[in-house]
């Protein structure tokens, strides 16, 4: 089955504590992105990637990292988690020029 | 900075009405984007278009490149359809979003 699938689901964690979010997707989509969902704000993007090794800014990149290394996996890292990088995060993946397939989410909290 | 605007941005309609999302955007863009979000949080492409109209089932997405404007049509609502629908538009390779209209269909 096609599909974009985020671990964890839920994350609770401390601040500073580093943490990874994974992104992994089957459908050899040259293109990847994440996304943080806050009410009243939307979704806004953090960083995406055009393909292996080429990844760049969206609109909000401060306190997150990300690679790509493989085709298939984008993760994002947050160095030094602070509690207002608590939100929905969403990665999504696309053929270039094609709609976005977004993964189901991760709901992180950070106190 | 508001780079996409929807509007209404709460929506409740009776089984059956025909309704109408739109998105206005300030940028120049090379696709727009209409999203759906359902309670619990999955989001779905519904349609990515350039220019003019696309349908699929119940729905009809419309765009006019000159005044910077969509619509999302759903017709013949259904309880089903209560979700979040989301605009976004991507000027090349980033993306920007609009905070959603939340619908809610009354059996």
């Amino acid at each position: 089955e096609a599909q974009v699938t985020q671990n964890p689901r839920y994350l609770i964690t401390v601040t500073g504590k580093k943490l990874t979010v994974t992104c992994s997707q089957n459908m050899n989509h040259e293109y990847m992105s994440w996304y943080r969902q806050d009410p009243g704000l939307g979704l806004r993007q953090i960083y995406y990637s055009m393909n292996v090794e080429v990844t760049d800014k969206g609109d909000v990149p401060e306190g997150y990292k990300v690679s790509r290394k493989e085709k298939r996996n984008f993760p994002l890292i947050l160095e030094s988690p602070s509690p207002n990088q608590t939100s929905l995060y969403f990665c999504a993946s696309s053929r270039h020029n094609s709609p976005l397939h977004f993964g189901n989410g991760t709901r992180l909290t950070v106190t | 900075k508001n780079e996409v605007e929807q509007s209404p941005q709460n929506l409740t309609a009776q089984e059956g009405e025909f309704i109408t999302i739109n998105c206005s955007y300030s940028v120049g863009i090379s696709a727009l984007h209409w999203l759906q979000q359902h309670p619990g949080g999955g989001i779905v492409s519904l349609f990515m278009l350039s220019s003019g109209k696309k349908k699929h089932g119940r729905l009809i997405a419309t765009i006019n490149i000159q005044e910077k404007h969509s619509s999302l049509h759903i017709t013949a609502s259904h309880p089903r359809d209560s979700a979040v629908y989301i605009c976004a538009v991507s000027p090349g390779n980033q993306f920007y979003f609009g905070t959603g209209t939340s619908l809610t269909v009354i059996p």
